[in-house]
């Protein structure tokens, strides 16, 4: 099984700057790796699939980065409706999702 | 619109069973590979099943194989979950979810989904 690993657990940021969050894999995953955001009684939303493309509707401050192991998720000018939990999840080797960040006002 | 509207769930002794249902509309239904992902309270994601768009294909995690049946009734527009010999550490929040890519008995992304289905599995 492909472990995902996210760090940091937790990132307090205020509205404006920008959020760098990571996800690394212990084996690769080549370019099958997304991302999801989830707000508290929500479903997941689909953000970045394949590393680095959006989503339908997903707003050009959300931006994926990386490869085989190492990924990022970068949203510059966070805005209010940011704040959330965020997951990686690969599809390389049957489905795995990381453990989430969440993404909380400073 | 593309929607999916859960139904089912519920409280349930271990060892009992539970079906869930997904209604979908706004695609072509069985061009699409289905699946279920669940997320016990305060916990993160797990993916559960997937059921390819004709139903011919299945797929389970380890921790559910054996126990949960996906289906799917392709005249209908529904996907089930059949959920049996249910232990406490299945509880959790089930989705049910629509796979991003087309044709595929399963692509890996997940671009729409339903509300939930709150599973509780008590002792």
């Amino acid at each position: 099984e492909i472990v995902l690993t996210q760090s940091p657990a937790t990132l307090s940021l205020s509205p404006g700057q920008t959020a760098t969050l990571s996800c690394r894999a212990s084996q690769s995953v080549s370019t099958y790796l997304a991302w999801y955001q989830q707000k508290p009684g929500q479903a997941p939303r689909l953000l970045i699939y394949d590393i680095s493309d959006r989503a339908t509707g997903i707003p050009a401050r959300f931006s994926g980065s990386g490869s085989e192991t190492d990924f990022t998720l970068t949203i510059s000018s966070l805005e209010p409706e940011d704040f959330a939990v965020y997951y990686c999840q690969q599809r390389r080797d049957w489905i795995t999702f990381g453990q989430g960040t969440r993404l909380e006002i400073k | 619109e593309v929607q999916l509207v859960q139904s089912g769930g519920g409280l349930v002794q271990s060892g009992g069973s539970l079906r869930l249902s997904c209604a979908v509309s706004g695609f072509i239904f069985d061009d699409y590979a289905m699946i279920w992902v669940r997320q016990a309270p305060g916990e993160g994601l797990e993916w559960v099943s997937t059921i390819s768009g004709s139903g011919g294909s299945t797929y389970y995690a380890d921790s559910v194989k054996g126990r949960f049946t996906i289906s799917r009734d392709n005249s209908k527009n529904t996907v089930s979950l059949q959920m049996n010999s249910l232990r406490v550490e299945d509880t959790a929040v089930y989705y049910c979810a629509k796979d991003y890519a087309i044709g595929y008995n399963w692509y890996g992304y997940f671009d729409h989904w339903g509300q939930g289905s709150l599973v509780s599995v008590s002792s």
